[in-house]
């Protein structure tokens, strides 16, 4: 079974810093994709960056990083240079290619919140 | 626009009253799922389909019915709602995701605010 753990319910970081925000999961399953996506107070899903369990590179997508370690069973998202518009709740999530293709499983979330 | 449209956005209604929350996608997706999300518990996977005709039931199925008719709609059906239907309900479509890809992304509705009073 698919699962996703996220630790940290609440996270600050002052503005123009970076900041990891952690994800570790566990799947039985050689394929599958993570995700992650932000929600802002406004409510609504946004994509952020996708790293497939065969990628040999880490994710990036502009300001975001996807810290890939395969062996630890991690993917930990880092935001570099954080503006105060990046204050959301932020979800990893996985779904599995072979297995259980149709599955998607989510965190908790992390909430987010920048300083001016 | 590629977009899923769901409908309504915001319903109050009261125990044992059928609803039905619409989705619908212009994408030409075939795999399409309903998520609810609660306070602390993230997002959790009601049911989902991988192509017309084909259902399954995700973590949460209990109290929910779905029907995949045509492959841009998939109504999440309420039968007898309950208060613990309470929620902030998610459709969300991509493509099939039996291969690794970035074309597995989710894309998201606006979502649907449920109360049942």
């Amino acid at each position: 079974a698919q699962k996703i753990t996220q630790t940290q319910p609440g996270m600050f970081v002052q503005e123009k810093e970076a900041v990891t925000l952690d994800c570790t999961y566990d799947t039985s399953d050689q394929s599958y994709g993570l995700f992650w996506y932000k929600q802002p107070s406004s409510g609504e899903m946004i994509f952020l960056i996708y790293q497939g369990s065969y990628d040999e590179q880490n994710a990036t997508e502009g300001r975001y990083s996807l810290n890939f370690q395969k062996a630890r069973k991690s993917a930990n998202l880092v935001i570099s240079a954080s503006q105060l518009g990046d204050s959301a709740m932020y979800f990893c999530a996985m779904r599995e290619v072979n297995t259980n293709a149709g599955k998607s499983t989510f965190g908790d979330g992390t909430t987010l919140t920048v300083k001016p | 626009e590629a977009q899923v449209t769901q409908n309504p956005r915001y319903l109050i209604t009261v125990t044992g009253k059928k609803l039905t929350v619409t989705c619908s996608q212009n994408m030409n997706h075939e795999y399409m799922s309903w998520y609810r999300q609660d306070p602390g518990l993230g997002l959790r996977q009601i049911y989902y389909s991988m192509n017309v005709e084909v259902t399954d039931k995700g973590d949460v199925p209990e109290g929910y019915k779905v029907s995949r008719k045509e492959k841009r709609n998939f109504p999440l059906i309420l039968e007898s709602p309950s208060p613990n239907q309470t929620s902030l309900y998610f459709c969300a479509s991509s493509l099939k995701g039996q291969r690794q890809s970035g074309a597995n992304v989710l894309t998201f509705g606006a979502g649907s605010r449920l109360t049942v009073l």
